[in-house]
């Protein structure tokens, strides 16, 4: 089963609608969650963390579900400036691979005008 | 300004020549990573570091190595690529393993 996993879409949706991905992790122990945006070919940056109480920052809006283990991202009347990639990061624990935080392969979200 | 510094960005080289992809943060972070990132399989981790002299291979060590002399350094050095290195490269840091990851802007490598 793999670690992290993410609708790769992508996710045609109007100006002005509001859309909702899903992100999946598989070890139950994880504690730390983000939602990260990609551009095309730029580095990823941090959109916003994922508390266990849920948060809001803006049009933004991420959830955190530990017994059944998925993260959400809602985003609110849509921008064509969030056409992205969107990325779910968990993270995971040393002991042989990898350390740190572990990301999603993307969802990739295309706002049309 | 807080940042992540990656050189170069661009490099076409051929296969067998040795290079170093540069990384340098000014955060005073002591966790640093390398991940490379392929169409259709996502970011994965190359090799990380927790502090000075201390590294640890990822996912796909494999052709790589790394150094951490000093803190704000984390080199990246291929000592023979082949084609099947040719990616988008990203250098990362943070103040721990699970928290906020700063990355750099990327290297984009082609091995001919």
């Amino acid at each position: 089963r793999k670690e992290v996993e993410q609708d790769p879409g992508p996710f045609n949706v109007p100006e002005g609608a509001t859309v909702a991905f899903n992100c999946t992790y598989s070890n139950s122990a994880s504690q730390s969650f983000f939602w990260y945006r990609q551009d095309c070919r730029k580095e990823p940056k941090l959109l916003m963390s994922v508390y266990s109480s849920g948060n809001e920052d803006g049009r933004f809006t991420a959830q955190l579900n530990r017994a059944s283990q998925y993260i959400s991202l809602l985003i609110r009347d849509s921008k064509l400036s969030d056409s992205a990639t969107y990325l779910c990061v968990v993270n995971s624990y040393s002991g042989g691979g990898a350390d740190g935080l572990t990301f999603g392969k993307g969802t990739h979200l295309i706002i049309q005008p | 300004e807080a940042q992540v510094t990656q050189n170069p960005r661009y490099l076409i080289t051929v296969t067998g020549k040795k290079l170093t992809v540069t990384c340098s943060q000014n955060m005073n972070h002591e966790y640093m990573s390398w991940y490379r990132q392929d169409p259709g399989l996502g970011l994965r981790q190359i090799y990380y570091s927790m502090n000075v002299e201390v590294t640890d291979k990822g996912d796909v060590p494999e052709g790589y190595k790394v150094s951490r002399k000093e803190k704000r350094n984390f080199p990246l050095i291929l000592e023979s690529p082949s084609p099947n290195q040719t990616s988008l490269y990203f250098c990362a840091s943070s103040y721990g393993r699970n928290t906020e990851a700063f990355f750099g802007q990327g290297t984009r490598l082609t091995v001919v």
